[in-house]
């Protein structure tokens, strides 16, 4: 089972370029996220999507930007990025937004640096 | 500002020990989840707590969602190394962000054999 499936796993990027973080879950979830974790902040919601065509922000979502063309994938694209976002990055998906439905399940996480 | 502060940031024990990592907050939470991580990997739900009060039992570990549902606790008797991961706390704050969860900046827990 695939699950949510994130690419690529690890990324060095130089100040100023843009790239974009793949994210594509085989569940047939509606609801769709991005997170970023950094050591010792636990993880921040960046953008998230509660179906195609419906994206909105989080709680950090300056520098970055989103689009769901289909159920399945949710890109997260980095323009002109900067050090502050060296992070890992977890896209994650969940079914309901119920509290008993609503367990995330997460990618294995994409490392970036950014120099 | 953190919304949810869990404590302790770092636990080191020997196997066999208990434990008790608390997830405080001033807010109210509609429900909350507690995630293992380990290294390289995404968090995995462990548990959803619901209701004002509520404990909930998983082999050793056992959760707890404070009355006023601002806080829980995840304990773990007799600690395995197993055990040894990153525990996070995550709150929902009901209506249209339930899938919108605020994270505690975590729990790493290193179990010695």
């Amino acid at each position: 089972n695939a699950g949510v499936t994130q690419t690529p796993k690890f990324r060095i990027l130089k100040i100023g370029q843009s790239m974009t973080l793949q994210c594509a879950q085989d569940m047939n979830h509606n609801y769709m996220y991005w997170y970023r974790q950094d050591p010792g902040m636990g993880l921040k919601l960046i953008y998230y999507s509660v179906g195609a065509g419906i994206t909105d922000k989080g709680e950090v979502p300056n520098g970055y930007n989103v689009s769901r063309s289909t159920t399945e994938d949710f890109p997260l694209r980095l323009e002109l990025a900067a050090p502050s976002q060296t992070s890992v990055y977890f896209c994650a998906s969940s079914y309901s937004r119920t509290p008993q439905a609503g367990e995330l399940f997460f990618g294995e996480g994409s490392r970036l640096t950014v120099l | 500002t953190q919304l949810l502060e869990q404590s302790p940031q770092f636990l080191s024990i020997q196997e066999g020990e208990n434990l008790t990592v608390y997830c405080n907050s001033s807010s109210v939470f509609s429900s909350l989840q507690w995630y293992r991580q380990e290294p390289g990997e995404g968090p995995v739900l462990l548990v959803t707590v619901v209701t004002g009060g509520e404990v909930k039992k998983l082999k050793r570990l056992t959760f707890q969602f404070g009355d006023a549902r601002k806080d829980s606790s995840l304990h773990i008797t007799a600690a395995q190394p197993g055990d040894t991961g990153l525990y996070l706390c995550a709150g929902a704050k009901g209506g249209t962000s339930y899938g919108k969860l605020t994270f505690g900046q975590g729990t790493i827990l290193t179990v010695h054999p």
